[in-house]
């Protein structure tokens, strides 16, 4: 079965620091990936996704590039924020048949980030 | 993409009785899923409900528990019933966003604590 696996939190860092949350996934066929965020006491938000191999989702400063000879697809941001403290779900959406798709999540990371 | 009405967003419950949760989408939906997320963990899918035909339910979740109502392409219900304290979760609602490989939408959750 489909699965992902992401880096364990929770991960602390300063204000401006790079970021990087590692996932790896195992599937079958052509998945689409995704970035997951979820801000303290909401719903999940959809951060960024890509659909094929080599391509690169980005938003709000985030970047993930779809890697399928490494099966990665880990979640990068140059300068991050205090606003950016949350947990992160890397997932994974693939066919399974009849019309219908899975979807697979990570454990999530929670990031703090401390002024 | 969707956007989905989710509620109530919070609810403090006594145990042995029950609660409902509704999602109202803007856009007219095949599937809409129901998902638990306990505490500090990531999200496990409850079951699948589809309009006009008896929801699916995932490995380890039964209807008697959480029955499901999906009366028309923009609404459903899920019911926690009975409840205990290791019903204290997230339930959150989502729909397929232009297909499964493109996304999902994420109502913003049902935080339940059941005491």
């Amino acid at each position: 079965g489909n699965s992902v696996t992401q880096m364990e939190g929770p991960v602390t860092l300063s204000e401006e620091a790079f970021l990087t949350i590692n996932c790896t996934y195992t599937a079958t066929g052509y998945p689409s990936l995704f970035w997951y965020v979820q801000y303290p006491g909401e719903g999940l938000q959809l951060l960024l996704k890509a659909t094929k191999a080599d391509d690169k989702g980005s938003n709000k400063g985030f970047e993930a590039t779809y890697r399928k000879e490494t099966t990665s697809f880990h979640l990068e941001k140059g300068s991050v924020q205090v606003s950016d403290s949350a947990v992160y779900f890397c997932a994974l959406s693939s066919y399974s048949g009849a019309g219908s798709y899975q979807l697979t999540f990570g454990k999530g990371t929670k990031l703090s980030v401390i002024p | 993409s969707a956007v989905i009405s989710q509620k109530p967003s919070r609810d403090i419950c006594q145990r042995g009785t029950s609660l409902t949760i509704q999602c109202q989408v803007d856009s007219q939906v095949t599937m809409m899923f129901w998902y638990r997320q306990q505490p500090g963990q990531s999200l496990t899918l409850i079951a699948t409900a589809n309009q006009g035909s008896e929801a699916t339910y995932e490995s380890g979740f039964v209807i008697d528990k959480f029955p499901i109502s999906r009366p028309n392409l923009t609404f459903s219900t899920l019911t926690v019933s009975n409840m205990s304290p290791e019903d204290s979760s997230i339930y959150l609602c989502s729909v397929e966003d232009m297909g499964g490989l493109y996304g999902y939408t994420f109502g913003s959750g049902t935080r339940l604590t059941v005491v």
